[in-house]
């Protein structure tokens, strides 16, 4: 079966510092990968989306960045946080085959920023 | 473009109260529907989802049937227990192949002993 791990689970960061949110799917192959922002008490918005390794789509202009090293892992950086950047981030994957297909997310990665 | 547009929260009910969180969607074609549900301080997990007209996705108890007629996908439950306390999405998939998930921007349910 597959499954999808994120880490940290926590985060305490300073205004400033960088940012590394990893998120790796296990049991799948070229999986469609999603990262997601929740702010406190709001609905998701959808940052990047990558289909392939190397190919990242982003969503919303702004600090953050994203890559695809390996065909199932997504990482989520920042070279300097901002306050605005807290949040839950929420990895996502699914099947590239069909609308159909159902996004599955991991457990998310609480940011506070300071 | 596409779009979901959900009830606004919170929802609070007695148990064993019956359950209705309202979802409509526009949307081009034949998209397919979902509806998560996020505990505190967790991901979302799948609920239910339908993939075509009049279907009806169900589990745990909960129900939503496909409506093309009226654009919607509302969320129901006959019972509520406190367990079911979380936050619910309605989403969507484009069926144009974008990949991208369409959310509502969720529904707090707060289910009172």
């Amino acid at each position: 079966s597959q499954t999808i791990h994120q880490w940290p689970a926590t985060l305490v960061q300073p205004v400033g510092s960088p940012l590394s949110l990893e998120c790796t799917v296990e049991g799948t192959s070229n999986p469609n990968l999603y990262w997601y922002r929740q702010a406190a008490g709001r609905g998701l918005q959808l940052l990047f989306y990558s289909v392939g390794i190397g190919q990242i789509s982003s969503e919303v202009p702004q600090n953050l960045s994203a890559s695809r090293p390996q065909d199932r892992q997504f990482i989520l950086s920042s070279k300097k946080l901002l306050l605005s950047d807290s949040g839950f981030y929420l990895c996502a994957w699914n099947k590239l085959a069909s609308h159909t297909d159902t996004q599955y997310f991991g457990p998310g990665t609480r940011l506070t920023v300071l | 473009g596409d779009s979901v547009t959900q009830m606004e929260g919170p929802v609070t009910l007695s148990e064993e109260a019956f359950l209705t969180i309202n979802c409509t969607y526009t949307a081009t074609g034949y998209p397919s529907l979902f509806w998560y549900v996020q505990y505190p301080g967790e991901g979302l997990q799948l609920l239910l989802k339908a993939t075509k007209a009049d279907d009806k996705g169900s589990n745990k108890g909960f129900e939503a049937t496909y409506r093309k007629e009226t654009t919607s996908f509302h969320l129901e439950k006959g019972s509520v227990q406190v367990s079911d306390s979380a936050v619910y999405f309605c989403a969507l998939s484009p069926s144009s192949g974008t990949y991208k998930y369409i959310f509502g921007t969720g529904t707090r349910l707060k289910v009172l002993a």
